[in-house]
C-alpha cells in the first residue's frame, strides 16, 4: 500500500533551527510537496522537489533523496508564526496527492 | 500567483437538509478539481477527484449519491453534501489544478456545521 510517515508533533524555540522528516512509499513518485497548515485554515504550499538534493527558499529548505524514499524540510530562524501543521505529500505515478497526517510544530519562546 | 475561492466560507444547516460548497480558479482554467474533508486534528482526506466535462471519481469509502459534485466548466465546481448529518460536521476544502502544472492551488476552505 501507499504510506507517508511523519513524526506527529515537534517542539522548538525560537530563533532556532528544526528539521521535519518525511518518508514515502508509493506507486510510483511524480514529486514531493510541502505544505503549512495554520488551524482552521487550507494549507498554502512551501516547496516541491522531483530530483534529488536541496531547494532552498529563504527560512525554508527542501530535502529529497528518492533512493531513499525520504525527504525533510528545514525551518531556520524560527519564529512564532511558524507554529502550524506542516503536511508531506507525495504525487504517484497517477499524478494522485498522498498525503502525510501532518507535524504540529509547536514553537516557544 | 493563482487564486482559488470556496463559497460559503462557513454554514449552519439543520440535519436533513443539503448545501451546496462552490469552488472557482479565479485566474487560472483548472481541469483538474479535488475535494477534501479535514476533521480536526486530522490530516486532509481526498474525497474526490473531478475533471471538467466528465464524472468525478470518488475515493473508497466515500457516498458518490451524498456527496455530489458536477465541474461544469473550468473554473467552477460543486460539492453538495445531500441530507446533512450531524457526522458530515467538518472542514471541506477544494483544490485546482491547471493543466500541464504539478501544484494543487487550494481555496480558503468551508466549515460546515450541522445542527
Amino acid at each position: 500500500g501507499q504510506n507517508i510517515d511523519q513524526p506527529t508533533e515537534m517542539t522548538a524555540t525560537e530563533g532556532a533551527i528544526v528539521q521535519i522528516n518525511c518518508t514515502y512509499q508509493t506507486s510510483g513518485f511524480n514529486g514531493l510537496f510541502w505544505y503549512q497548515q495554520h488551524a482552521g485554515e487550507a494549507p498554502t504550499f512551501l516547496s516541491y522537489n522531483v530530483l534529488d538534493g536541496l531547494e532552498e527558499k529563504g527560512r525554508f529548505s527542501s530535502f529529497l533523496s528518492r533512493s531513499k524514499g525520504y525527504s525533510y524540510l528545514l525551518l531556520k530562524e524560527l519564529q512564532m508564526k511558524d507554529s502550524a501543521s506542516y503536511l508531506c505529500a507525495v504525487t504517484d505515478s497517477n499524478y494522485q496527492l498522498i498525503w502525510g497526517a501532518g507535524t504540529k510544530l509547536i514553537i516557544k519562546p | 500567483g493563482a487564486v482559488v475561492s470556496q463559497h460559503p466560507s462557513w454554514v449552519i444547516c439543520k440535519s436533513g437538509t443539503s448545501v451546496k460548497i462552490e469552488c472557482r480558479s479565479l485566474d487560472f482554467q483548472a481541469t483538474t478539481m479535488f475535494w477534501y474533508r479535514q476533521f480536526p486534528k486530522q490530516s486532509l482526506m481526498l474525497m474526490a477527484t473531478s475533471n471538467e466535462g466528465s464524472k468525478a471519481t470518488y475515493e473508497q469509502g466515500v457516498e458518490k449519491d451524498k456527496f455530489l459534485i458536477n465541474h461544469a466548466s473550468l473554473t467552477l465546481s460543486t460539492l453538495t453534501v445531500t441530507s446533512a448529518h450531524p457526522e458530515d460536521s467538518s472542514f471541506y476544502i477544494c483544490s485546482a489544478r491547471a493543466p500541464s502544472d504539478y501544484e494543487q492551488y487550494f481555496g480558503p476552505g468551508t466549515r460546515l456545521t450541522v445542527t
